[in-house]
């Protein structure tokens, strides 16, 4: 099974600010002969089901703002929000699809300094 | 627009079996496109895929909890169905279901999620 390691696990960003979440897994999840990366990122807010932002490593979800970005290929990625607002305010997973056990990194928490 | 809701008891004594209903509303569930999931969360901790199914009945199941889960879907009432057996205190979460969307022919993310529902086991 592939596991997917987040770091850090939380992290605490001034309004306006970058916000970085990076995204490991214990083998590669580029697939060779799509050249596409098969991870995801989701946002979790309390009281709410999580949210797909982003798919292929890169592709927003229809109706996610363009401060979201996702980056990275092979075994590392990284989630970036641009410009943090207080809606922003959520734990983050990285969620691989590259096998047939879909697993979760263990989450990011995402504050306002 | 669809929605997923689960539905089930919110208390399950130790050793017996949880069982939870997806019914899903504004699509049906009886498409190609798509694979029906369920994961979980336990208190404090992060997202567990737990299993999926297709609407002919084809279904993964994760490789820690496969020889307890048991899952089934009924197109006619367009929901699906989980079954959890011998339930310990581990086992209490919210438990979501999801349409898991195929991409490149496998199902590959969860973009629709129903609103979960709390399991607790405690005798």
């Amino acid at each position: 099974d592939i596991v997917m390691t987040q770091s850090p696990d939380s992290l605490a960003v001034s309004l306006g600010e970058r916000a970085t979440i990076n995204c490991k897994s214990s083998r590669s999840v580029l697939y060779s002969s799509n050249n596409k990366n098969y991870l995801a990122w989701y946002q979790h807010k309390p009281g709410q089901p999580p949210k797909l932002l982003i798919y292929w490593a890169s592709t927003r979800e229809s109706g996610v703002p363009d401060r979201f970005s996702g980056s990275g290929s092979g075994t590392d990625f990284t989630l970036t929000i641009s410009s943090l607002q207080a809606e922003d305010v959520a734990v983050y997973y990285c969620q691989q699809y590259y096998t047939d056990s879909w697993a979760f990194g263990q989450g990011t928490k995402v504050e306002i300094k | 627009q669809l929605q997923l809701q689960e539905s089930g008891p919110g208390l399950v004594k130790p050793s017996e079996t949880l069982s939870l209903t997806c019914t899903v509303s504004g699509g049906s569930i009886s498409s190609s496109d798509y694979f029906w999931g369920w994961i979980r969360q336990p208190p404090g901790k992060g997202l567990e895929w737990i299993a999926n199914i297709e609407y002919r009945g084809y279904t993964y199941r994760n490789p820690s909890l496969e020889s307890r889960v048991t899952t089934s879907v009924d197109t006619s009432k367009n929901h699906f169905s989980l079954n959890l057996s011998s339930v310990t205190a581990a086992d209490t979460a919210v438990y979501y279901c999801a349409r898991h969307k195929r991409l490149a022919e496998r199902p590959a993310t969860f973009d629709f999620w129903g609103q979960g529902t709390l399991v607790t086991v405690s005798s």
